[in-house]
């Protein structure tokens, strides 16, 4: 079955230190994986798509097929970046629906 | 600004008592999306709409039903709610099924049930 995780509900970083929100998924076949992001009173917002291999606000994500996982990652967090991040999949295998993770709260401390 | 405007943000209604939620966007996109999102959960797709071509999932209730009547607006119904029913309802849209764009979501309506 088509599965999303995300093992961190909760993590906590002071700012300027690195940043790891883990994603592993479950997929027979070639998905697309997407990072979006909801800030506190706001609507959930696409972050990323691994498809485009970009960088946005200093968020990058590798897809690493063989550990299936597309963990994203920022070098140094800043208190902006506090918010929830859902990782998410689409593939053809479930008509290109979006399957998303439990989400992780990220918490960046002054 | 082209987006996804879903009313009301928040929502109370009755154990029972039928309930709407609305929601329309400016983006002309064909696909229309629902789902269901829990506290501390996962967002659930419900159904969505590809045009006018209506898709369930398979677990959805029967007590959750949708209506696109244009391209524009998309309703959810829930013919009794029951406490279980409380939940964020997030409408989203997409250009294309598997659209590699991703989606655009609405700012969501809280539904209580009391």
């Amino acid at each position: 079955a088509q599965r999303v995780t995300q093992p961190e509900k909760l993590l906590s970083v002071f700012k300027g230190a690195p940043v790891e929100l883990k994603c592993n998924y479950s997929y027979s076949g070639s998905p697309e994986l997407f990072w979006y992001v909801q800030y506190s009173r706001q609507r959930l917002q696409l972050l990323l798509r691994h498809i485009s291999r970009e960088s946005i606000k200093g968020f990058t994500a590798d897809l690493n097929k063989g550990e299936t996982s597309f963990h994203l990652k920022k070098p140094f967090a800043q208190e902006e970046d506090s918010a929830m991040y859902y990782c998410a999949l689409s593939g053809y295998n479930q008509g290109g629906k979006l399957i998303f993770g439990q989400g992780t709260e990220l918490s960046v401390k002054p | 600004d082209a987006m996804v405007i879903q009313n009301p943000r928040y929502q109370v209604t009755q154990f029972g008592k039928p309930v709407t939620l609305s929601c329309s966007q400016t983006l002309n996109h064909n696909v229309m999306y629902w789902y269901q999102q829990k506290s501390s959960q996962a967002p659930k797709l419900l159904f969505h709409y590809y045009d006018k071509d209506f898709n369930n999932e398979a677990d959805t209730p029967d007590n959750f039903q949708s209506r696109r009547p244009n391209t524009s607006f998309c309703f959810l119904d829930i013919r009794s709610p029951g406490l279980g029913d409380a939940a964020m309802y997030l409408c989203a849209t997409s250009r294309e099924q598997g659209d590699i764009r991703g989606y655009t979501f609405g700012s969501g309506t809280r539904l209580t049930v009391v």
